[in-house]
């Protein structure tokens, strides 16, 4: 088993629908990640999370560290928003520079 | 602009070469890392390095070597050693070992024929 699951693993929705995307992870953590790469491969941090919430522009993040559960909403989606979204984590006891990726989300915003 | 530049974007090469994956950063980061993606899978980390002639075996080295011999460079070489070179290969840095937040380079396909 995965210490990052994600879900779903794919994902197509309708220009302006809110978007949920779910992260659930098996070890105990410092810190969960959620990174957004676009189809050309780039990879680009969005959020670094160890507890509540944080919100940037459409995007918004959550952590439940009891739960053991993260989720990555985009509110109002759009076409541009397509693309693969990444969750990572530091585990507690993982040496330094190693983070553990889920394999993620590709998420497709049709017009 | 700052940033992170992988050189280059597509490579092909044949079984049995060896090849050299470029990454150069201009943020004055510490630390460096080089990852492999594969459909399907999340990424591995191959090496990192936490400052300049140091680096450190990620989850999946064999097959492959680095050298950090200066700051703003950390090159790749994927050796004949490698069993499935074929991968699109990542390179990011981060302020330091301690910082989680990771900056990426635009990755390098490698098909080996």
């Amino acid at each position: 088993k995965n210490e990052v699951e994600q879900s779903p693993q794919n994902l197509t929705a309708q220009e302006g629908e809110f978007i949920t995307i779910n992260c659930s992870y098996s070890v105990g953590i410092s810190a969960l990640h959620w990174l957004q790469q676009h189809p050309g491969g780039g990879i680009v941090s969005l959020f670094m999370l160890s507890s509540g919430k944080k919100k940037h522009g459409r995007l918004i993040a959550t952590i439940n560290i009891q739960e053991k559960h993260s989720s990555l909403h985009i509110t109002a989606s759009h076409p541009r928003d397509s693309a693969v979204y990444i969750c990572a984590v530091r585990s507690l006891g993982g040496s330094q520079g190693n983070l553990i990726f889920g394999k993620g989300t590709k998420l497709s915003v049709k017009p | 602009d700052g940033g992170i530049t992988q050189s280059p974007k597509y490579l092909f090469r044949k079984e049995g070469q060896n090849v050299t994956l470029s990454c150069e950063q201009n943020l004055n980061h510490d630390a460096m890392y080089w990852y492999r993606q594969d459909p399907g899978q999340g990424l591995r980390l191959i090496y990192y390095s936490q400052i300049v002639n140091d680096f450190q075996k990620g989850d999946i080295a064999e097959g492959y070597s680095v050298s950090r011999e200066k700051k703003e460079s950390f090159p790749l070489t994927v050796t004949s050693a490698q069993k499935n070179p074929t991968a699109f290969y990542l390179c990011a840095s981060s302020i330091d070992i301690h910082v989680d937040t990771q900056y990426f380079g635009p990755g390098t396909r490698l098909t080996v024929l």
